[in-house]
């Protein structure tokens, strides 16, 4: 039972790159969300999905697409990355309900030039 | 979501009783009280969490003061590597409800 795995570790973009941050979770959990971290801050939500077809924008979504095409899979794009994007990114997974608590994995550095 | 009062940081000596305490005075009745923890540079985990009645688990105990406005995680024998920030979450009932962090509680565990 691997929980939920965050591919890459570590990444650094140029300005105006494109990429993939990737989130698998095998406890088939309908609940997956992704979080930013900056530095001295608490998480902040950028998307959330209920389910597989659905997704909602959570705090801080601008700049950022997701796609929820199954109920393991919930990846993070990054269309045209910015500096103000470097940060820590953390993906989480629950069952739904607010009985559960969340999964996390161990994040996603993000550094863009 | 209600949200919550935690000190910024504490300290306790190893061995000894962590107790983390947090106000949520504007929650409401259906909104849970949750507690994850964040170990340096790691992802938040999951501790505990209760809606009325006092919770413990193999990790700590959760008391919940009868007006729900406070309520105090308690980590009964530190260790170093409780060392971490505490995050006290209040978080409605429902599917769509969503977990928001605040800067929680920096607990030090010392020698």
């Amino acid at each position: 039972n691997a929980g939920v795995t965050q591919t890459p570790k570590f990444q650094v973009l140029k300005t105006g790159q494109s990429m993939t941050l990737q989130c698998a979770q095998d406890m088939n959990h309908e609940y997956m969300s992704w979080y930013r971290q900056d530095p001295g801050m608490g998480l902040r939500l950028i998307h959330y999905s209920v389910g597989a077809g659905i997704t909602d924008q959570g705090e801080v979504p601008n700049g950022y697409n997701v796609s929820r095409s199954t109920t393991e899979d919930f990846p993070l794009r990054l269309l045209s990355a910015a500096p103000s994007q470097t940060s820590v990114y953390f993906c989480a997974s629950s069952l739904l309900g607010s009985d559960y608590g969340y999964t996390f994995g161990s994040g996603t550095r993000l550094t863009v030039v | 979501d209600a949200k919550t009062t935690q000190p910024p940081s504490m300290d306790c000596a190893e061995g000894r009783a962590a107790n983390l305490p947090c106000n949520h005075s504007t929650i409401s009745g259906n909104e849970y009280v949750y507690w994850y923890r964040q170990i340096h540079s790691q992802g938040p985990q999951y501790i505990i969490h209760g809606l009325k009645n006092n919770e413990t688990n193999e990790m700590a105990s959760l008391i919940i003061t009868e007006d729900r406005k406070s309520s105090t995680l308690i980590l009964p024998h530190a260790t170093l590597r409780d060392t971490a920030v505490y995050y006290c979450i209040v978080r409605a009932s429902g599917a769509n409800s969503k977990l928001t962090f605040g800067k929680g509680i920096t607990l030090s565990v010392r020698p």
